[in-house]
């Protein structure tokens, strides 16, 4: 079974605070993803990568960067914390070419900025 | 005007009740439709893919394209309590989009029993 872990549940942070968001996929996928996910606007595409230290802008990219230095691991950084940005992040996985580029979803880190 | 349209509900029904579940979108470009199932404080999960314009049935559930009309229908028989969840529609067009999901808002499905 393919896994999707996030580092945290559940995340408090204050405003102008820098926020480590960290994603792990142990199937060895080439695409990894991140969204955030608010009421009635469903999911948003923040950053994709496609390979080890590629990355390509989503739709909402402003404020946040990513990270991907290793092929399992992506990370989302808020380089500083704002109140707007308290959502629920959901990370994801795809290998092209199977299912239909099938994605796999993390169970998600609520983050609160106060 | 967003490119994927889906009415958020939330929708409420009676256990055995059939449930349907529709998206709009503007994007002709659209080749690649999923439905997404998402419970209670967890991530999303595929249900059902389909390719183009057609039927694809598994189970209790039937997914529809008409690209004619921009219009993806999501259909549940006999629905039951443990498909109170949120339903997500996506889409994505081919070629080298590396998978990028194109997501509807979701709709909200409680069915009580």
């Amino acid at each position: 079974d393919v896994k999707v872990t996030q580092s945290s549940r559940y995340l408090v942070k204050r405003t102008g605070e820098k926020v480590f968001l960290e994603c792990v996929q142990d199937m060895d996928h080439e695409n990894m993803f991140w969204y955030r996910q608010d009421p009635g606007l469903g999911l948003r595409l923040i950053y994709f990568s496609y390979d080890v230290k590629m990355k390509e802008k989503g739709d909402i990219p402003e404020g946040y960067s990513v990270s991907r230095e290793k092929k399992e691991r992506f990370s989302l950084i808020l380089e500083s914390a704002s109140t707007n940005q308290t959502s629920m992040y959901l990370c994801a996985s795809s290998l092209p070419g199977t299912r239909n580029n099938e994605q796999f979803f993390g169970p998600g880190t609520r983050l609160t900025v106060l | 005007q967003k490119e994927v349209e889906q009415d958020p509900g939330p929708l409420s029904v009676p256990e055995g009740a059939i449930v349907s579940l529709n998206c709009t979108y503007s994007n002709s470009a659209f080749q690649y439709f999923m439905w997404y199932r998402q419970y209670s404080r967890k991530g999303p999960e595929l249900l059902m893919y389909t390719y183009s314009s057609g039927n694809k049935e598994d189970g209790r559930f039937t997914a529809q394209v008409d690209k004619s009309s921009k219009y993806i229908s999501l259909f549940i028989r006999d629905s039951q309590p443990s498909d109170s969840a949120t339903y997500l529609c996506a889409m994505r067009a081919g070629g080298t989009s590396y998978g990028k999901l194109t997501f509807g808002q979701g709709t909200i499905l409680t069915v009580h029993p």
